[in-house]
């Protein structure tokens, strides 16, 4: 299936950093979803973002929907320890029910 | 969010026997919901679209007869993998579209000896 561009694939960052990831594809979205995956868990909804250009904070975390409607970045910002895991993204074309296509995914590694 | 109850959790299984996966929606109905499968380290592959009452939709290059879809109710779909192999091993997971949002279950982990 097809796939988003997501970078980077893997980041080491210290405790107290911000953090910043993106995602970009060759289609258009009309809705991105960002989302974290703990190991041996199902992912779990961090933002979902449905207007280009739109800026969206949940907490430490704020994502952008790239006004060209072909990217997205997150940034989570004063990292902590819990922030470990692997961060998705994934955009949906038009209509509601139409199909997810997912990021290959960013593992984030706090260190203290 | 909305809640989307996936079960077993985890299950392992001798190979040729048939495994099957629940994914309930808890506090909303879902006309649709996906499954997906995950290789170690890998993104989410979407497998099949699950459609209450009628036939499930499979993407390219999976095999309808292996795995099984069923969406009975607007709140259960199942995953029956058939006469499952060592190579059918990974870890699914369901998920259901609540106003323009997709909510996952926790996931299934599969180990077919």
């Amino acid at each position: 299936g097809q796939q988003l561009n997501q970078s980077p694939q893997s980041m080491f960052i210290q405790e107290g950093e911000d953090v910043s990831m993106n995602c970009t594809s060759s289609s258009i979205f009309n809705t991105w979803l960002w989302y974290k995956q703990d190991p041996g868990e199902g992912p779990v909804l961090l933002i979902a973002l449905y207007k280009a250009g739109e800026l969206t904070s949940n907490g430490r975390l704020t994502a952008q929907f790239g006004i060209t409607r072909k990217d997205s970045f997150l940034n989570i910002s004063a990292s902590i320890p819990s922030d470990v895991g692997i961060y998705f993204c994934a955009g949906r074309g038009a209509g509601t029910a139409s199909k997810l296509t997912f990021g290959t995914g960013t593992r984030l590694q706090v260190t203290l | 969010g909305a809640v989307v109850s996936q079960h077993p959790s985890r299950v392992i299984c001798k190979s040729g026997t048939s495994v099957k996966i629940e994914c309930r929606s808890l506090d909303f109905q879902a006309t649709t919901m996906f499954w997906y499968r995950q290789f170690p380290k890998q993104s989410l592959m979407l497998m099949a679209t699950s459609n209450e009452g009628s036939k499930a939709t499979y993407e390219q290059g999976v095999e309808k007869d292996k795995f099984l879809i069923n969406h009975a109710s607007l709140t259960l779909s199942t995953l029956t993998v058939t006469s499952a192999h060592p190579e059918d091993s990974s870890f699914y997971i369901c998920s259901a579209g609540k106003q323009g949002e997709l909510f996952f279950g926790s996931g299934t982990q599969l180990s077919v000896l």
